[in-house]
């Protein structure tokens, strides 16, 4: 597609449950970013990628936390023992290149119930 | 540390009015400055962007943001606002090279017919 999608776009799980989610970025887009939005919130640094590797990952909040982009394209957001604070949408974005503009998919909501 | 802060939580403008959305920011070194759009169920989209050089930037659908280094602020303005324009804005603050953002917590502009 032309843009960075995400999916799914809604996920509901149960609090302790392992959650996936998924980043199609644009495509030949080196540099990906996952951001997480609470509500009322603006947006959250997590993890940036430059490739497959992680260029930065300060933004994870704990070790439950892990994102994977093992091919330099698609990207992963894993999420394990999922807490209730975890609600939240998760926004990815790409970019061609590390200081060009990125753009952002629309986001998964995740609600940890 | 970098911050963010957008001092006004919700804004309501007539359509035709002007309108002025504010943003402050903290940061060591010379910022890069964004100003995003969130439409509800969309992502978020670039509006503008300073890097360097005038501190009148124009964007799309009619915005422009001036850069004052002496008030560390970088407001978003439009003359005329359209219903259209109904949504939620965030400023951010970014390092070179990079698209990890500091975002504030946004700004929702609610615009009467």
């Amino acid at each position: 597609g032309a843009g960075v999608s995400q999916t799914p776009s809604n996920k509901v799980t149960e609090k302790g449950k392992y959650v996936e989610l998924r980043c199609d970025p644009i495509s030949g887009h080196t540099a990906l970013y996952w951001y997480r939005q609470s509500l009322g919130q603006g947006p959250e640094f997590l993890i940036y990628f430059q490739g497959t590797g992680a260029a930065d990952d300060s933004g994870l909040p704990n070790d439950r936390f892990f994102a994977v982009r093992p091919e330099g394209s698609v990207s992963t957001l894993k999420i394990q023992r999922t807490e209730r604070g975890d609600s939240a949408v998760y926004l990815c974005a790409s970019s061609l290149t590390s200081n060009t503009e990125a753009f952002f998919g629309q986001g998964t909501r995740l609600t940890v119930v | 540390a970098q911050s963010v802060t957008q001092p006004d939580i919700h804004i309501t403008v007539s359509e035709g009015a002007s309108l002025e959305l504010r943003c402050n920011y903290s940061y060591g070194a010379t910022p890069y400055l964004f100003w995003y759009v969130q439409s509800p169920g969309q992502g978020l989209q670039l509006l503008l962007k300073y890097f360097s050089g005038d501190t009148l930037v124009q964007g799309i659908k009619g915005f422009e943001a001036e850069f004052k280094r002496s008030q560390s602020s970088f407001n978003l303005r439009k003359p005329s606002v359209h219903w259209s324009d109904a949504a939620e804005y965030f400023c951010a603050v970014g390092t070179s090279g990079t698209y990890k953002y500091i975002f504030g917590t946004g700004t929702r502009l609610k615009v009467l017919a």
